[in-house]
């Protein structure tokens, strides 16, 4: 069965710096993976999503994710925080690799520090 | 742009009350979830539907859910007899074939 495991329940970043949110996969077929954003009191909202091909995504607000299959990773990264960026992010990987059933993380709580 | 809506955003009731969580899908979607995360734990699928049945449900989705499709645009999760565990909130997601889910704001449900 699939599984994701984000590591770090929170990181904080100042504004400016690096963001690294990290995510590993478990799967047994060719997986769908998504990263998810969710902002106090809102839903989810996609931020980014790899299916096949390029291994490098673009996602919304400047993100990005790197699908890596030899370290069974999908980690999302933004070169430079904003303090909008402050939100819990989700990495889902999608069980049928069809973008049915979501597995998701247990979530990665970002704060961004002026 | 279109969204998936839902309603109420928040919903109290006492334990053993049936509660109906109303979503809106996104009109051309044709496949539909229901999630729940409870507090300060992780998003859980419950169940999918797909062409007026259930395609896959959980471990969690006992006989004390059910969902319904009623009138071609609305899709709705009820708890028969909400029990204290069921508090969390309910995310109503749908999506075209091979595509991304787009989730709802959520229900937020207290069960007192």
């Amino acid at each position: 069965a699939q599984s994701v495991t984000q590591l770090g329940s929170h990181v904080s970043v100042s504004e400016g710096a690096l963001v690294l949110l990290r995510c590993n996969y478990s799967s047994s077929v060719p997986p769908y993976l998504f990263w998810y954003v969710q902002y106090p009191n809102q839903g989810l909202q996609l931020l980014l999503k790899y299916t096949t091909g390029a291994t490098l995504v673009k996602g919304i607000n400047g993100f990005e994710a790197e699908f890596k299959k030899s370290e069974t990773s999908f980690h999302l990264t933004k070169p430079s925080a904003h303090m909008s960026d402050a939100a819990e992010y989700f990495c889902a990987v999608s069980e049928d690799n069809q973008g049915g059933k979501l597995i998701f993380g247990q979530g990665t709580e970002l704060s961004v520090k002026p | 742009e279109p969204e998936v809506t839902q309603t109420p955003s928040h919903q109290v009731t006492q334990m053993g009350q049936e509660v109906i969580l109303r979503c809106v899908p996104i009109s051309n979607h044709l496949y539909f979830y229901w999630y729940r995360q409870i507090l300060g734990q992780k998003v859980e699928f419950l169940v999918s539907f797909y062409n007026n049945e259930i395609s896959e449900k959980s471990e969690i989705f006992d006989d004390q859910f059910s969902v319904e499709r009623p009138d071609g645009s609305n899709f709705t999760l009820k708890i028969r007899s909400t029990k204290l565990e069921d508090s969390a909130m309910y995310f109503c997601a749908s999506r075209l074939a091979g595509a991304e889910q787009y989730f709802g704001p959520g229900t937020r449900l207290t069960v007192t």
